[in-house]
């Protein structure tokens, strides 16, 4: 997974309480990205990170918010889990260097259910 | 709004055979494009990629092939084997932009 790691793997929670997914990646990339990923709706992006700090909105970011403190770590954060937010949740890294388009790798993924 | 697509949502294909995944994609600035193959479980995991300026790219046993004048995508897998089947989806990049668009996807099951 081409040194991404996401933690937890798995989490259960309930509705109204915080969680926060980690993805760490190994590979000194500066972009990395979260997406959910949903029967029928494919690959949506959450949020992105084009730097340390520097952070932007994806098509379904309602409810979610992101920090990104160092260039290996991406923190995804729902402040108030709904069961809407039930979904497996990827983090995926890009270069975008010069001599690169925007080639994404993906972490394993995370499987949250919120009850 | 625009956004890509796939024209057969499974395919299945007796092993030895070559598979055939169509995509289809409507933005005409789109100028990249990746398949990402996705096991059950697993996170997507890039297969292949081609730039708006080719028309075909291969890879180990896979091959890629764009027709820009019908906006269509497609990927061969050559001599498919069982470890190929999983689901199968295409990704546009406009150009310049951060974000990738992403198909549904189309599932492939290799018989034995």
């Amino acid at each position: 997974d081409a040194g991404i790691t996401q933690s937890p793997r798995h989490k259960v929670t309930e509705t109204g309480t915080p969680v926060t997914l980690r993805c760490h990646q190994t590979e000194n990339h500066r972009y990395m990205y979260w997406y959910r990923q949903d029967p029928g709706h494919g690959l949506r992006l959450i949020h992105y990170s084009y730097g340390v700090k520097d952070t932007d909105k994806g098509e379904v970011s309602d409810g979610y918010s992101v920090s990104r403190s160092k260039t290996e770590d991406f923190l995804l954060t729902l402040e108030s889990a709904t069961s809407s937010q039930t979904s497996v949740y990827f983090c995926a890294i890009s270069e975008r260097s010069s001599r690169t388009y925007n080639e994404q790798f993906f972490g394993p993924g995370t499987r949250l259910t919120v009850l | 709004g625009e956004s890509v697509g796939l024209h057969l949502p499974t395919l299945s294909v007796q092993e030895g055979d070559n598979s055939i995944i169509n995509c289809a994609y409507s933005n005409s600035a789109s100028d990249y494009f990746i398949w990402y193959k996705q096991e059950s479980g697993k996170g997507p995991q890039f297969i292949i990629d081609i730039r708006s300026n080719m028309d075909k790219r291969q890879g180990q046993r896979v091959t890629v092939l764009l027709n820009k004048t019908v906006k269509h995508l497609s990927l061969q897998i050559a001599a498919t084997q069982p470890g190929d089947s999983a689901v199968y989806f295409c990704a546009e990049n406009q150009g310049g932009s951060e974000k990738l668009v992403f198909g549904k996807g189309t599932k492939l099951t290799v018989n034995p």
